[in-house]
């Protein structure tokens, strides 16, 4: 099956600074990429699509300039998180497209506010 | 009325059994269908996906897909604690929308030893 990667993992900041997560297809080339945020024992929200050299189409209700997505290559995209509070505190996910419009997910990234 | 509806579940079912999930959409226009297993603390992993009415067996995990009643269900034959997990039924509601997903709640599955 198509791999995804995520960096970080896991990541804690302050109140206020900027975190940014990296999105990667390792074995295949994607051009649309999505991010998702889940909350413990919630389903997956759908944040934005991003897609290779455009611009992202974001979900109703989420902020595009708290959330700043770029898919600056076929095999990456990434996710800041500008001026992180805690309630910004979520499990987000990212996933990729690969064959027949089969989303394969990356392992998350956890992330902690304080 | 939800588009991907699911039982929140949790379904329990001793091991060895059959595990039966359900998941029914609203969208008659619906091309294809996906299920995924998240396990606690992790990301979804894709199990199968199904085009066509019908069968699809892999493994120990059928997915059957009647798309005039608009019902997608997925069974585990002999289940295994390591089943134990939450199930997600995903929609892709109209071809060509560049894949965009509509995903079910998910229904935790408990398989007990």
């Amino acid at each position: 099956g198509a791999v995804v990667s995520q960096h970080p993992s896991r990541v804690i900041c302050k109140s206020g600074t900027s975190v940014k997560i990296e999105c990667r297809s390792l074995d295949f080339q994607a051009t649309t990429m999505f991010w998702y945020r889940q909350f413990p024992k919630k389903s997956l929200m759908l944040m934005a699509t991003s897609n290779e050299g455009s611009k992202a189409t974001y979900e109703q209700g989420v902020e595009k300039d708290k959330f700043l997505i770029n898919h600056a290559s076929l095999t990456l995209s990434t996710l800041t998180v500008t001026s992180a509070h805690p309630e910004d505190s979520s499990f987000y996910i990212c996933s990729a497209i690969a064959g027949e419009e089969t989303q394969y997910f990356g392992p998350g990234t956890r992330l902690l506010v304080l | 009325q939800k588009e991907v509806e699911q039982n929140s579940g949790p379904l329990s079912v001793p091991e060895g059994a059959i595990a039966s999930l359900n998941c029914t959409y609203s969208d008659r226009g619906s091309q294809s269908f996906f299920w995924y297993r998240q396990y606690s603390g992790k990301s979804p992993e894709l199990i199968m996906s199904i085009y066509s009415n019908g069968d699809k067996e892999d493994g120990r995990f059928t997915a059957q897909l009647n798309k005039a009643s608009q019902y997608v269900s997925l069974l585990i034959r002999d289940s295994q604690p390591s089943d134990s997990a939450t199930y997600l039924c995903a929609v892709n509601p109209m071809k060509n929308q560049g894949g965009k997903l509509i995903f079910g709640q998910g229904t935790e599955l408990s398989v007990k030893p």
